[in-house]
C-alpha cells in the first residue's frame, strides 16, 4: 500500500481555519484519496474523499495538489467538536486488492475554545 | 450515529478464554470489515466479508475467525485469548466493496483480557 505521511499533531482556535496536510509521494494513478476521522471514544467516521479534483462537501473541503503527492485537509471553521484523529488515506485500487482501509497515525487535532 | 451496530459494548473475559463479538451492518450494506485498534499497533484491518463470502484477510490471528450470515450481520469469534488480545475492534459496513465506498464504523466492542 501506498504510505502517508502525516504531523502528529497540530491546534488551532475554535472558529478558525484548519489545514492539514498530508503527503503520499507514492500514490498510484488509480488510488483516491480518503479521510477519516475519529473523535474521543467513537470509531471513524468518513469526511471526504477525492482522486484529482478539489472537493467539497458539508464537512470539509479537500484540496490535491497537481501532481497528486499531497493534499490538504481544510475544515473552514473549527469547533470543539472537531477535535480528533484525522486520518489520510489511499485507498489501494490494484488488481486483486480487497478495499481495506490503511490507517496511519493520523494527526490528532485540538481546537482550543 | 452510522447506523452500524456492535455488542456487547464492554467485554471482560479470562486469558485462554473464548468470546464472540457482533455486528450489524447499516440497511443494505452487503460488505463487513472487522479492525483492530491496539495503543501499540493502531487500527489494524482484520478481515472483510462481502455478501456472505470471505473477500480479504488482514493482519488476522489463526485464533481469531469471522463470518458474515444471510441477514448479512457478521460475528468476530476470538478464541485462547492473550493479554495482547485487549483492544478496541470495531466493524465497518459499505454498500458494496467498491474502491471508493465510504466505510462506516459501529461505535467498537473494548475487550479486555484479564
Amino acid at each position: 500500500d501506498a504510505k502517508t505521511t502525516q504531523p502528529n499533531s497540530m491546534e488551532s482556535n475554535e472558529e478558525e481555519p484548519v489545514h492539514l496536510p498530508c503527503n503520499h509521494s507514492t500514490i498510484s494513478g488509480t488510488d483516491y484519496i480518503h479521510w477519516y476521522r475519529q473523535l474521543p471514544s467513537q470509531g471513524p467516521e468518513y469526511v471526504i474523499h477525492g482522486l484529482t479534483s478539489n472537493v467539497n462537501n458539508r464537512m470539509a473541503s479537500l484540496a490535491i495538489a497537481e501532481d497528486r503527492k499531497s493534499s490538504t485537509l481544510i475544515l473552514h471553521r473549527a469547533t470543539l467538536r472537531d477535535a480528533a484523529v484525522y486520518y489520510c488515506i489511499l485507498r489501494d485500487g490494484g488488481r486483486g486488492s480487497n478495499y481495506k482501509l490503511t490507517f496511519g497515525k493520523g494527526t490528532l487535532l485540538t481546537v482550543n475554545p | 450515529d452510522s447506523g452500524v451496530t456492535q455488542t456487547p459494548k464492554h467485554l471482560i473475559t479470562a486469558t485462554g478464554q473464548r468470546v464472540t463479538l457482533r455486528c450489524s451492518p447499516r440497511s443494505g450494506d452487503l460488505s463487513v470489515y472487522w479492525y483492530q485498534q491496539s495503543l501499540d499497533q493502531g487500527l489494524q484491518f482484520l478481515i472483510q466479508y462481502y455478501n456472505g463470502e470471505e473477500r480479504a484477510k488482514g493482519n488476522i490471528l489463526e485464533r481469531f475467525s469471522a463470518q458474515q450470515f444471510p441477514d448479512l450481520h457478521s460475528e468476530l469469534n476470538l478464541s485462547s485469548l492473550e493479554l495482547g488480545d485487549s483492544a478496541l475492534y470495531f466493524c465497518a459496513s459499505s454498500e458494496s466493496a467498491g474502491l471508493r465506498e465510504t466505510q462506516y464504523f459501529g461505535p467498537g466492542t473494548r475487550l479486555l483480557v484479564l
